[in-house]
């Protein structure tokens, strides 16, 4: 089976410049998750939904960024304006069902964004 | 606030060797608890997952997971130079659905 599907794989990109990345998730999963890694602070949770539906966007680190995901295989995260402070790799993973019911999640590959 | 806290390292270990990577969590009501491996430029790559009190084994690898100390460990046995990387403790299900990590512990295996 196809796992998680991000692109593109790396983005430069001027500061100032709207930035789209694309995630699939794994088929028959109802949960997707974004995540930010950085050296400073690791793999951060920006947002997640269920069954299409954000239910926590608390991570987004400001109005800059935001999230959709318009149907059950795809989902993006746009950053307009882009700042260089936004440069980090991101991840999409999903999941079967939530951490509280112990199901895991599966992570793609990653989108490493530059902003210069 | 959530944390999840472990050595940054690094952990050097000589090959056949014993590594043993530990982590503390905060949240008390945490469910769910996963090691991730990351090797440099790459995605973490799920690899041992514990729910409850106790020891659970796959292979070489050994979850430990202790509620009442809030402490999770990963015991790698016959360590090989192909398990250095980063490992991720991960911490979910306490009143929300996403993963909480620490910024991870890079472990190196010394041929």
């Amino acid at each position: 089976d196809a796992g998680v599907i991000q692109s593109p794989r790396h983005e430069v990109t001027e500061m100032g410049q709207e930035v789209t990345l694309r995630c699939k998730p794994i088929s028959g999963h109802d949960y997707l998750f974004w995540y930010r890694q950085t050296m400073m602070r690791g793999l951060e949770l920006l947002i997640y939904f269920n069954n299409n539906v954000p239910i926590d966007d608390s991570g987004m680190p400001e109005d800059r960024f935001s999230a959709k995901m318009p149907n059950a295989s795809f989902s993006t995260l746009k950053i307009q304006p882009s700042e260089p402070r936004d440069s980090a790799v991101y991840f999409c993973a999903s999941s079967l069902g939530t951490t509280y019911n112990h199901q895991p999640q599966h992570f793609g590959d990653g989108t490493r964004l530059s902003i210069l | 606030q959530k944390e999840v806290e472990q050595n940054s390292g690094p952990l050097s270990v000589p090959e056949g060797a014993i590594a043993s990577l530990n982590c503390t969590y905060s949240d008390r009501g945490s469910q769910s608890f996963f090691w991730y491996r990351q090797y440099s430029g790459k995605s973490p790559e799920l690899i041992m997952s514990i729910y409850s009190n106790g020891d659970k084994e796959d292979g070489r690898f050994t979850a430990q997971l202790n509620k009442a100390s809030q402490y999770v460990s990963l015991l790698i046995r016959d360590s090989q130079p192909s398990d250095s990387a980063t490992y991720l403790c991960a911490v979910g299900g306490g009143g929300a659905d996403g993963l909480t990590f620490g910024k991870g512990t890079h472990l190196i295996i010394q041929p």
